[in-house]
């Protein structure tokens, strides 16, 4: 059973700190793996990492996979109030061409960012 | 960016009645569709994956007479709890994929549903 896990659980920082969030996991036949915010309502998309040691950053936030040690960890530097959320990370397993887009969620990581 | 609409956002209905939410791709057509169920404080977890057309794949340990899925077209797919009991009360998230790509799949806003 594919199976991804999260961690920290929760965290707390103040403005201006930088986090890093982790993800580790444990599929068969990896095929990306992504990282989503989510506010109140609707996940919405980060990145997609499919490579190791490629570095995806987008303003202040960046992301790299290792599928060596299989684990991938989420950067936010300089963070702001607005970073507050749930990050979630998934898993794309390739299960034969009929389970495209098929993610395995972890259990999220909540970031709380005091002003 | 994509957007997908979920409705209604909230329902409340009696023990026993069913419940149907609707998914839809507002502004791209979706060949697959995906329903997910997030408990308070736990992660999504995938019901079933919906192929315009064609049945539902339903994962391991969801009832397909109870969580009933219909594809009917390339931009609405749509989710009825059958008598539906209170543990069914949860938030329910569908997704819509542009393109056979994880990154293209865009998510709805979720319906809260309670089952009194």
């Amino acid at each position: 059973e594919d199976k991804v896990v999260q961690s920290p659980l929760s965290l707390v920082v103040h403005e201006g700190d930088t986090v890093t969030l982790n993800c580790s996991y444990e599929v068969t036949n990896f095929r990306s793996l992504l990282w989503y915010k989510q506010e109140k309502k609707a996940p919405t998309f980060l990145f997609m990492l499919t490579s190791s040691g490629i570095e995806k950053k987008s303003g202040r936030l960046s992301s790299i996979l290792d599928k060596k040690e299989l684990f991938s960890i989420l950067n936010i530097t300089a963070t702001q109030t607005g970073d507050s959320a749930v990050y979630l990370c998934a898993v794309e397993a390739d299960a034969g061409g009929t389970s495209y887009g098929k993610l395995t969620f972890g259990q999220g990581t909540i970031l709380t960012v005091h002003p | 960016g994509a957007v997908v609409s979920q409705h209604p956002s909230r329902v409340i209905c009696k023990s026993g009645t069913s419940v149907k939410i609707e998914c839809r791709s507002l502004d791209f057509q979706a060949t697959t569709m995906f329903w997910y169920r997030q408990f308070p404080k736990q992660s999504l977890m995938l019901m079933a994956t919906s192929n315009e057309g064609s049945k539902a794949t339903y994962e391991q340990g969801v009832e397909k007479d109870k969580f009933l899925i219909n594809h009917a077209s390339l931009t609405l797919s749509t989710l009825t709890v059958t008598s539906a009991h209170p543990e069914d009360s949860s938030f329910y998230i569908c997704s819509a994929s542009r393109l056979r790509r994880a990154d293209t799949q865009y998510f709805g806003p979720g319906t809260r549903l309670t089952v009194l």
